[in-house]
């Protein structure tokens, strides 16, 4: 399968654990993104990379959360001291950016429930 | 602030029908307006993309129109399949600084069932 993958699918944690979730774009994508939906709401955008550098972050992306992506190919999200209302879905995306107008490809998602 | 709305909520037709689905949008700079289906429990997969000058795109039963004078689009599918129910999501892109494109906006989609 080439298209981008995710890992873990699903994770269940207890409230004030740390985890972390792992992307892996589409290969020769230079951009990644992280989004996050919840339960009848459409995605939200966490933050994105351009190659190796995390060019954005959203409020949404509390100092809780950090993203990284250190070799400018897979990335990882983690979450440190879960709190109830960090249970969502936890998409990823691609697109290989030149100009114009250019795709993102997305990812199955991690779909977080934090007990 | 930029928003996209969608409707209905959702929706449900019998397999063979036809339907549209209705997205209005106050995203601006707008670059260009998305369509993705997203099946329960995995990640959105596009439809269309179109741009500011393009008012009707299709992919197989799927058309969609926009009308960005009034900042409306919407989403026909023809002869609708089981295949066909899962969540029709509106997504905007409004132009950064640089004049890229990478901020979505997404609408809350649309719940389609296609019933037999």
């Amino acid at each position: 399968d080439t298209g981008v993958s995710q890992d873990p699918r699903h994770k269940i944690t207890k409230r004030g654990q740390n985890v972390t979730f792992r992307c892996d774009p589409i290969s020769e994508h230079n951009r990644l993104y992280w989004y996050r939906q919840t339960l009848g709401q459409g995605p939200e955008f966490l933050t994105y990379f351009q190659n190796e550098a995390q060019l954005e972050k959203s409020r949404l992306l509390s100092d809780r959360f950090s993203a990284e992506r250190p070799k400018g190919s897979f990335s990882t999200l983690e979450i440190q001291r879960t709190e109830q209302g960090d249970s969502a879905m936890y998409l990823c995306a691609s697109s290989f950016v030149t100009s114009g107008i250019y795709e993102q490809y997305f990812g199955p998602g991690t779909r977080l429930t934090v007990t | 602030k930029n928003q996209v709305e969608q409707s209905p909520q959702s929706l449900i037709i019998l397999e063979g029908k036809n339907c549209t689905l209705q997205c209005n949008y106050t995203v601006s700079p707008f670059s260009n307006l998305r369509w993705y289906k997203q099946d329960t429990g995995r990640g959105p997969v596009s439809l269309t993309i179109m741009t500011f000058s393009e008012n009707t795109k299709s992919n197989g039963r799927y058309t969609a129109t926009l009308d960005a004078d009034t900042k409306q689009s919407s989403l026909h599918i023809t002869a609708s399949q089981l295949s066909d129910s899962a969540s029709y999501i509106c997504v905007v892109s409004a132009k950064g600084p640089t004049g890229s494109n990478y901020k979505l906006t997404f609408g809350k989609g649309t719940l389609l069932t296609v019933n037999p």
